[in-house]
This record gives C-alpha cells, structure tokens and sequence, in this order.
C-alpha cells in the first residue's frame, strides 16, 4: 500500500461527458502529480501541483484541468470526453517537487462507451 | 529533449535464470534522477529505486540489483534466481532538474517480464 488513494477505482461513462477523478496523497506529502497511462501513448505526465500550486505541466489537453485543494487532496477534470480518452489514470505523490520518489496511487480505470 | 527507451518489449524466462532489463536514458540536464518502478498484473505502480546522477555505485537489494552506468547513459535493472510473483511490466524512468520539467517523471514503454514456472 503506497498511502495514495484514488478514487473510483473504475469509471464508465460515455462520450461528451464530464468526470471528476480524486487523488488524497500520502500523508505528509506536499506534491501531486497525474499520470496518464494508455496502450498507445504508454505512461505520460500531465500536471504536478506543490502546496497547491501548478509546478509543471505536460501533455495535458485544454479539455482537462485539475487543482489541489488546501487539505492537499487533488481533482482532474476531464470534460467533453472522447473516446480515446479511456486509459488509466495515476495520481502520485511526493514530500517535495524534486527530489523524493514519487509514491503511487492504484488508478483510476476511464472507460469511455 | 528528454528520452527513456526500453528496447525489449517482452522477456520470458523459466523460474530461477537471471534476466537483465535494460534502460538506456537521454539527457541534456547534469543532475538528474533515475527510477525504476513495477507494475504487476493488478494494475498498481510501485517504486521500486531512485538514484541520482552523482552516485554511480550499483545498488543491491535482495534479488534486485541495479548497473548505473553514466558512461553509456544505462541504468540496467538485474533479477537474479526469478520467481513467479516477478512477472510484472518494467518501468524505467528519468526526472531531471531543470526548472522547466520539475517533477515530470518521463517514463520508458517498459518491459513485460514473464516468469514461468
């Protein structure tokens, strides 16, 4: 157990919808990052947030945001959803930006039908 | 531009070899981290090393050991006597310190490992 809950576990919905993921990190741990992972794009980075601000941010598209909530926990948004858009989704944290290993939540499996 | 490649895609091996998965990095950034993490059937990532650019000594732990090598920009991951529970997806990955991509992990495609019995 990483300490890094997601929530849910799974998630089917269909097109042009909009869904909510939640990452709570590790406790004591001040960084969050997401991760997508697909069969074709393999594990790519989309946002990392420290003491709730935006710190980095990768390939992710203008149809996803996420924040980081003063208690630490963290939300991404994924609207007008595609089809494409399915993959499993990672939340990760660390104690700090740079140098800690980033500790892993199970995911969130996006099913889009 | 930063780079992870994992060249094999898939090794299988019989309970007991050795096998090596291998992990070859592109850098620009002068210190910078390299992880290894495992992804078993289940889904979940778990991290399994980090080191950084500065220490080049090998890391031994159990039946996992890990070849740094700077020279050829390899960070090479090393089961020794494989069990069953090891078949997962490999994952190599780079964090450098550059302002610009801090915290970004950049992941290779990784390596199925399949241990039969």
């Amino acid at each position: 157990d990483s300490g890094v809950t997601q929530t849910p576990k799974h998630l089917i919905t269909a097109t042009g919808q909009r869904v909510t993921l939640r990452c709570s990190p590790r406790s004591g741990d001040l960084s969050v990052y997401w991760y997508q992972q697909s069969l074709d794009q393999g594990l790519q980075f989309l946002i990392q947030y420290y003491n709730g601000e935006e710190r980095a941010k990768g390939n992710i598209l203008e149809r996803f945001s996420a924040q980081q909530f003063p208690d630490l926990h963290s939300e991404l948004n994924l609207s007008s959803l595609e089809l494409g858009d399915s993959a499993l989704y990672f939340c990760a944290s660390s104690v700090d930006p740079e140098n800690q290993p980033q500790h892993f939540g199970d995911g969130t499996r996006l099913s889009i039908l | 531009a930063q780079k992870v490649t994992q060249a094999q895609t898939e090794i299988s091996v019989v309970e007991k070899e050795d096998v090596t998965l291998d992990c070859v990095y592109e850098t620009r950034d002068t210190t910078y981290y390299l992880f290894w993490y495992k992804q078993p059937p289940s889904g979940e990532l778990v991290f399994l090393i980090r080191r950084n650019s500065f220490d080049e000594q090998n890391e031994i732990s159990g039946r996992y050991s890990w070849n740094f090598q700077k020279s050829t920009s390899s960070f090479n991951f090393t089961i020794t006597a494989s069990q069953v529970v090891d078949s997962a997806v490999y994952f190599c990955a780079l964090r450098g310190r550059g302002s610009s991509n801090t915290g970004k992990l950049i992941f290779g495609q990784g390596t199925t490992l399949q241990v039969k019995p």
